[in-house]
């Protein structure tokens, strides 16, 4: 198994604070995703990065802000967290962007607002 | 774009082969043809991938007909562990870019009966 940790595993915040979770890996694998996961909706790729310090916006990055100073920690950060964004994150690592490339994922974190 | 349909649910026994199957008559030349599953509270998994040839691992069987309109996955004798939702996804250069990203559908629900 890729070693992906996701932490915490679950969470219960209210609205209003802000919340941040963490994807360390040890694959030393370049590029790292943060996904949620909503009933009806399936995964959307909430922000992504290509290297320490380089990341970029997804399709739901509204909300959400990222960092990522080594190349095995990628935060997700919620600024002020809304009950929108209650829903389930999912990181992922993957040694490339090729077509060909598999992606591993992490066992999730639920994040609940209240 | 390149899209993918899946039968929302199957059904199968224990023990017994299952074909989940995929269309994707859009998909073009360059698309890679990638199956991951997501066991219940568990992040999504990779399984499989083809571009045109059949494919074999571990897991699974990909099975991809000769017009690339649609494919197969086959699991030779399914268990009670092989219970999930499989995701038929296509990599394409035009969505995914150079992100890497995955984009997910509904996937199919496959329930396994003792």
């Amino acid at each position: 198994d890729a070693g992906i940790t996701q932490s915490p595993r679950h969470k219960v915040t209210e609205t209003g604070t802000p919340v941040t979770l963490r994807c360390h890996q040890t694959e030393n694998h370049r590029y790292m995703y943060w996904y949620r996961q909503d009933p009806g909706h399936g995964l959307r790729l909430i922000h992504y990065s290509y290297g320490v310090k380089d990341t970029d916006k997804g399709e739901v990055s509204d909300g959400y802000s990222v960092s990522r100073s080594k190349t095995e920690d990628f935060l997700l950060t919620l600024e002020s967290a809304t009950s929108s964004q209650t829903s389930v994150y999912f990181c992922a690592i993957s040694e490339s962007p090729g077509l060909n490339t598999e992606a591993f994922f992490g066992q999730g974190t639920r994040l609940t607002v209240v | 774009d390149a899209k993918t349909t899946q039968p929302n649910s199957m059904e199968s026994n224990e023990e017994e082969p299952v074909h989940l199957p995929c269309n994707h008559s859009t998909i073009s030349g360059t698309d890679y043809i990638h199956w991951y599953r997501q066991l219940p509270s568990q992040g999504p998994e990779y399984v499989i991938h083809g571009l045109t040839s059949n494919v074999n691992n571990r897991m699974a069987s990909l099975a991809i007909a000769e017009d690339r309109k649609s494919s197969t996955l086959i699991l030779h004798r399914a268990t009670l562990r092989d219970a999930a939702v499989y995701y038929c996804i296509l990599r394409d250069a035009a969505r995914s870019g150079n992100t890497g990203k995955l984009i997910f559908g509904q996937g199919t629900t496959l329930q396994v009966k003792p």
